[in-house]
């Protein structure tokens, strides 16, 4: 079956810096969602890959997929608290049901 | 995009009771899920919420304990019955659109004492 890994687990990171957050399959990815996640509550959709190569950006959040469609990465430049939170990636599977599968998370703090 | 609330967005409840979950959404939707969230967890999907039939359950949940409705394309309920604190958790309903997105509600806090 398929599985998505999220690295890091958990990232702290000065207010200003850059990070990335990555999410890697073992097969195929048909579709990548990325969603931002507050402590205790429901998801916020940030962006949508489908295709090898895609990138898109919102504000300062960049995600790509990767040619071969295994890994996706999301990058944010100069990290503010507002970016602190869990970032979940979600993929669909070869059966295309709309069941995602979900990584980890990764769980970021930003210091001011 | 698709606003979606839930009601309540907590509660602390008894081992023994039941506490039925709502979930509205502004726009016709294609599909409407409910999920799971443990504590330092990622999402568990318990089941797909079928307009005007029974909902389809993945590996592990029961409609005896998760009971499901969706009377229409926009409103569904879960029910958790006979709760355990193995219940506590933060459920999540979420729809897909027709612009092949995803979202999500802003969840239900529930915890079980």
């Amino acid at each position: 079956s398929q599985e998505l890994e999220q690295s890091p687990q958990s990232l702290i990171v000065q207010e200003g810096k850059n990070l990335t957050i990555n999410c890697t399959s073992s097969k195929t990815l048909y579709g990548l969602y990325w969603y931002k996640q507050k402590y205790g509550e429901g998801l916020i959709f940030l962006m949508m890959l489908q295709k090898g190569g895609e990138e898109k950006s919102h504000e300062k959040i960049t995600a790509k997929l990767d040619e071969k469609k295994q890994q996706s990465s999301l990058h944010i430049t100069a990290s503010q608290p507002s970016h602190a939170g869990i970032y979940l990636c979600g993929a669909i599977n070869a059966g295309n049901n709309r069941k995602l599968i979900w990584g980890l998370g990764t769980s970021l703090a930003v210091n001011p | 995009s698709a606003v979606i609330s839930q009601k309540p967005s907590r509660d602390i409840c008894q081992r023994g009771t039941s506490l039925t979950i709502q979930c509205q959404v502004d726009s016709q939707v294609t599909m409407m899920f409910w999920y799971r969230q443990q504590p330092g967890q990622s999402l568990t999907l318990i089941a797909t919420a079928n307009q005007g039939s029974e909902a389809t359950y993945e590996s592990g949940f029961v409609i005896d304990k998760f009971p499901i409705s969706r009377p229409n394309l926009t409103f569904s309920t879960l029910t958790v019955s006979n709760m355990s604190p193995e219940d506590s958790s933060i459920y999540l309903c979420s729809v897909w659109t027709v612009q092949e997105t995803q979202y999500f509600g802003p969840g239900t806090r529930l915890l079980v004492l």
